[in-house]
């Protein structure tokens, strides 16, 4: 068990509507990613959170925000849903330079409708 | 730009098999690169990492992969498969400048009784 705990871990949305997910970062880790996983496929970077900062973004447009508190937690924000943000959401948090060392949490499973 | 390809979406070995799990990648500058498993309804654990070093990486549960630059691979292997192996493998390439991590699409290893 890794320590980042998200939540939800189920949620359903109908197209059009917003939705925060939520993160609980590693104790000692500074940084967290967020990915997108779509069904049989790999994760996709969304963005990168550094000490409340966004620290690198992927290929996913404006609609998609986030923030990072004081106490590196994080959320990941999605306005205007569409179908195809149906997916698996992963947290990943990290020490900033431990590279590669990301401890992921079990992801939310985001269904829209 | 960075890329991975994983050869094959499913591979099926018989229990106690070698497991053999392909990597490419792309990469402009040194990458660093990882194998990650996913278990059913679950996040990413870190299998093994290359960042500079030896070529020949070991991991946790036996498995280890190695660095061939000449043929841009990074392939996981396993001497003997146990059941327990069943899940799902990603390779991964990070940007040592960035730290953002690039996916490839996976690949299922089914293990045979």
């Amino acid at each position: 068990e890794t320590g980042v705990t998200q939540s939800p871990t189920h949620l359903i949305k109908t197209r059009g509507q917003q939705v925060t997910l939520r993160c609980s970062s590693q104790s000692g880790h500074n940084t967290v990613s967020w990915y997108q996983q779509a069904l049989g496929q790999g994760p996709q970077f969304i963005f990168q959170y550094y000490r409340e900062e966004e620290n690198g973004r992927g290929n996913f447009p404006p609609r998609f925000s986030g923030l990072q508190f004081p106490n590196y937690s994080s959320e990941l924000n999605v306005n205007a849903l569409e179908l195809d943000d149906s997916a698996l959401y992963l947290c990943a948090s990290s020490r900033q330079g431990a590279i590669g060392e990301a401890f992921f949490g079990q992801g939310t499973r985001l269904t829209v409708v | 730009a960075q890329s991975v390809t994983q050869l094959g979406s499913h591979v099926s070995v018989s229990e106690g098999a070698l497991v053999l799990l392909r990597c490419n990648y792309s990469s402009s500058v040194p990458p660093y690169l990882f194998w990650y498993v996913q278990y059913p309804n679950q996040g990413l654990q870190l299998l093994l990492k290359y960042t500079t070093g030896a070529t020949l990486v070991k991991g946790i549960n036996g498995f280890e992969a190695e660095f061939k630059k000449s043929e841009t691979s990074f392939h996981l292997t396993k001497p003997s498969a146990h059941m327990s192996d069943a899940a799902e493998y990603f390779c991964a390439v990070s940007d040592p400048s960035n730290y953002q991590l690039i996916w490839g699409a996976g690949t299922k290893l089914i293990i045979k009784p």
